[in-house]
């Protein structure tokens, strides 16, 4: 079966724009996480969502934002870029129950100029 | 704060020898762990878990040990393959989903 898809894998914008990224999970999966991996920080929890829902944040600010779509897609929006949100950002999904079943995607890798 | 911390940046081991990674926590209301392994411009792979339960976990060459009153887990690869090769995090949670909290990870090369 199809694994976790991102889009899009690479991306260049500028200070003061806005990004989205999309996460279309694994068939059947309905939460969907999102973390940013960067160099300094390591691997930082951003959001997750059942069920269109947000069910736990993490400590980012309110520019990183999400959201859930009934098929369980996701998406991951970035207002007003700063330099320091260049990062691989991370989608995972699993069956929303228990921790086992985490299935990560390959990434987007944003660089802000 | 860092809640999870590997220490050991990187590590160098022979083919066929075991390879052992460390991890230690600091909250112990984690009671879920896990590890990941991951190559460059991909996502993490989920290798093995144990919950707090528990204080081994197998599966073929990958074992997992948990030390609770320590706060400290472990991994063990044997024997080491080339494949193997990639950086290995240890991750931890307090609930059945979403959020895992990351160390930042280890750097395993195994030579022939």
């Amino acid at each position: 079966k199809a694994g976790v898809t991102q889009t899009p894998r690479y991306l260049i914008k500028t200070r003061g724009q806005q990004v989205t990224l999309s996460c279309s999970p694994i068939s059947g999966h309905r939460s969907v996480s999102w973390y940013q991996q960067t160099p300094g920080q390591g691997l930082q929890f951003l959001f997750e969502y059942f069920s269109e829902t947000q069910r736990n944040k993490g400590n980012f600010p309110g520019r990183f934002s999400g959201r859930q779509f009934s098929n369980s897609r996701s998406e991951m929006n970035v207002s007003t870029l700063e330099l320091g949100d260049s990062a691989l950002y991370l989608c995972a999904s699993s069956l929303g129950q228990g921790m086992r079943g985490y299935t990560f995607g390959s990434g987007t890798r944003l660089t802000v100029v | 704060d860092q809640q999870v911390k590997q220490n050991s940046p990187s590590l160098s081991v022979q083919e066929g020898r075991i390879s052992i990674l460390n991890c230690d926590y600091t909250n112990s209301m984690f009671d879920y762990f896990l590890w990941y392994k991951k190559y460059p411009a991909e996502g993490p792979t989920f290798l093995i878990s144990i919950s707090s339960i528990k204080d081994k976990n197998e599966d073929g060459r990958f074992t997992v040990f948990l030390n609770k009153s320590a706060k400290h887990l472990s991994l063990h690869i044997v024997p080491s393959q080339p494949g193997d090769s990639a950086v290995y995090f240890c991750a931890v949670t307090t609930d059945s989903w979403g959020k895992l909290q990351f160390g930042a990870g280890t750097q395993v090369v195994v030579t022939p």
